[in-house]
Order: C-alpha cells, then structure tokens, then sequence
C-alpha cells in the first residue's frame, strides 16, 4: 500500500537559515501530495498540496515539488522563523481517500 | 465559513469505560474522516464516512464506531477503552471527489485512558 517516509528529527535551525525537510513515498497510481504543520497544542493545518509530477505546492515561504521520478516531495524555506517552529507532517492520498502520514519532523527555530 | 470544530477539548475516560467524540464538518464539505494520533507519531486513519455510512477504515478493532448524521456532522465511539487509545484525535473534513484539496481538521480531542 501507499506509505510515506520523512526525515527523522527533531531538526534545530537559527533564524534566517535555509530548511530542507525531506519526504519519499511509495505509491501505486498518482496520489496527491500534502505538508501539514502542527503547531503546540494544536490540530493540522494544510500548508502546501500538489496533484500530479512535477505541480510545485507553495504557502508562507515554504516550497515542494512533486516529483515522480525520485517518488520524493521534500519541503524547504529560504530562511526560516521563529514562528516556524513546529511539527511538519508529509502526507499522500491513500486507496480510500484517506490520508497516510509520516511520522513528523519537529521543527526549533532559535533566534 | 466555519470551520471543523471537535468537542469536548480534553477528556480523562478509566480503562473499560465508553466514550464519544463529537465532529462538526467545516460547511460545503461532505465527507468526514477521523484520525488517531498517539504522542510523538504521525495520525492514523480510523475510518471515513460519506452519506451517513462508513466508507472506508483504517487497521482498528471493531470497538471503534461511528456516526454520520444528516448535516454531517459525526460521531466517534470507543467502547471498551484500553490504556493504548489514549491519543488525540483528530476529525476532518472533505469534499468526496475533491480529494486533491486535502482536508481540513480540526483541533482534536485529547483522550486520556486512567
């Protein structure tokens, strides 16, 4: 079945540095492909979606494009924020229409 | 328009007990999904409905239930609770066939088993 793998964190950044979260996933048929982030004591919020190969998603600053041939949609920041700082989930549309996540990558910004 | 609202916010349930979470969908969306998420992991897919039945589950036991009513809102229930479900869990919204557009989720319930 569909599943998603991220990169391991926690990741710890200084303000104004570049962010390279990455996600591979394995799939039958074109999922699409989502970055939720979770903040604090919160539920998800969508950040960036893509379709189908090669749709780049973006939102807030952060990129991701989808990419068939490397079966990856890595998330990236020019230069991240404190307020950046949360928890990044990869996700991709499952044989329900459900959504498959990875395991999360937390994000520290530090000033 | 407003959004996926979950209630109650926190709840403390002993090994055992029932419980019911309750969904309200973000308006225009049909279709409503619930997720567990244990600390420290991604969410889990628990099942979805659409038109008031079940139309797809995730790998849980049968003593998680649901409900779909006609305004859409829904139901999650867990009979029989065990020290493992103590999670967050997470409603979500969709519109079925627009699957592209993702979900929108709302602030979870934070389930404690004791």
């Amino acid at each position: 079945g569909n599943s998603v793998t991220q990169m391991e964190g926690p990741v710890t950044l200084s303000e104004e540095a570049f962010l390279t979260i990455n996600c591979t996933y394995t799939a039958t048929g074109y999922p699409s492909l989502f970055w939720y982030v979770q903040y604090p004591g919160e539920g998800l919020q969508l950040l960036l979606k893509a379709t189908k190969a090669d749709d780049k998603g973006s939102n807030k600053g952060f990129e991701a494009t989808y990419r068939k041939e490397t079966t990856s949609f890595h998330l990236e920041k020019g230069s991240v924020q404190v307020s950046d700082s949360a928890v990044y989930f990869c996700a991709l549309t499952g044989s329900q229409g459900n959504l498959i996540f990875g395991k999360g990558t937390k994000l520290s910004v530090k000033p | 328009e407003t959004g996926v609202t979950q209630s109650p916010t926190h709840l403390i349930k002993t090994r055992g007990q029932q419980v019911t979470l309750r969904c309200s969908s973000q308006s225009g969306h049909n279709t409503v999904s619930w997720y567990q998420q244990a600390l420290g992991q991604g969410p889990q897919f628990i099942f979805q409905y659409y038109r008031e039945e079940e139309n797809g589950r995730g790998n849980f036991p049968p003593r998680f239930s649901g409900l779909q009513f006609p305004n859409y809102s829904s139901e999650l229930n867990v009979n029989a609770l065990e020290l493992d479900d103590s999670a967050l869990y997470l409603c979500a919204s969709s519109f079925q066939g627009d699957k592209g557009n993702g979900y929108t989720f709302g602030s979870g319930t934070r389930l404690t088993v004791v």
